[in-house]
């Protein structure tokens, strides 16, 4: 079943500018994760947060993790129009490699050249 | 890095024939795959876990008769779906993890249309 939602569901904007989506789970985590799907393509691992971890940055990408609220962030900065794409947030439960992902409802972006 | 590869991308069957899409991990080895099944501009919804030599583990509301998975070895998940019929029309992804990696690996995924 699905944990997160994300919100917003859509966002759109200029090119240059900053995009923020925001990830809320409701059950304990081991890591969160970010993924970026292009339409109709597989997933494709943006970057990964622990539990005890509360900021990771990767490129212009920057996440946060707040445990106590069950939330994260990813921010993508001066964003550029091949990041048009929808991104999931999904978090797993266990430490083991056979523990599924759960994905967020996700968030589509627009970056309008 | 890792590559999950899945075979078709597309397919188009008439209703009440079986499809078959395999998932492949193509430099590593998976005890364990994923599928996954997105309707359009909705998310991923965990179907099952294949486990390499038993039988797969199904998500509540998947009917294990319906969506047939084998995992015939170490690199190679096969998912059949019985009966096709056109609410079986989806996105199907299948992600394998990589041994001590925490991330997953996600094919490319199929597309199935039922008429």
């Amino acid at each position: 079943s699905q944990q997160g939602e994300e919100d917003p569901q859509a966002l759109s904007i200029q090119e240059g500018e900053n995009a923020t989506m925001n990830c809320s789970y409701k059950t304990s985590i081991n890591n969160l994760q970010w993924y970026r799907q292009n339409s109709g393509r597989g997933l494709v691992h943006l970057i990964l947060i622990r539990s005890n971890e509360r900021e990771k940055h990767s490129g212009r990408l920057r996440v946060t993790l707040d445990t106590s609220k069950k939330s994260s962030s990813l921010l993508i900065t001066a964003s550029r129009a091949a990041d048009t794409a929808s991104y999931f947030c999904a978090t797993k439960g266990g430490f083991s490699g056979n523990t599924p992902l759960v994905f967020g409802k996700g968030t589509r972006l627009s970056v309008i050249a | 890095g890792a590559v999950v590869s899945q075979h078709p991308s597309r397919v188009i069957c008439k209703s009440g024939t079986s499809v078959k899409i395999e998932c492949r991990s193509l430099d590593f080895q998976a005890t364990t795959m994923f599928w996954y099944r997105q309707f359009p501009k909705k998310s991923l919804m965990l179907m099952a876990t294949s486990n390499e030599g038993s039988k797969a583990t199904y998500e509540q509301g998947v009917e294990k008769d319906k969506f047939l998975i084998n995992h015939a070895s170490l690199t190679l998940s096969t998912l059949t779906v019985t009966s096709a019929h056109p609410e079986d029309s989806s996105f199907y992804i299948c992600s394998a993890p990589h041994s001590y990696e925490e991330t997953q690996y996600f094919g490319p995924g199929t597309r199935l249309l039922v008429l």
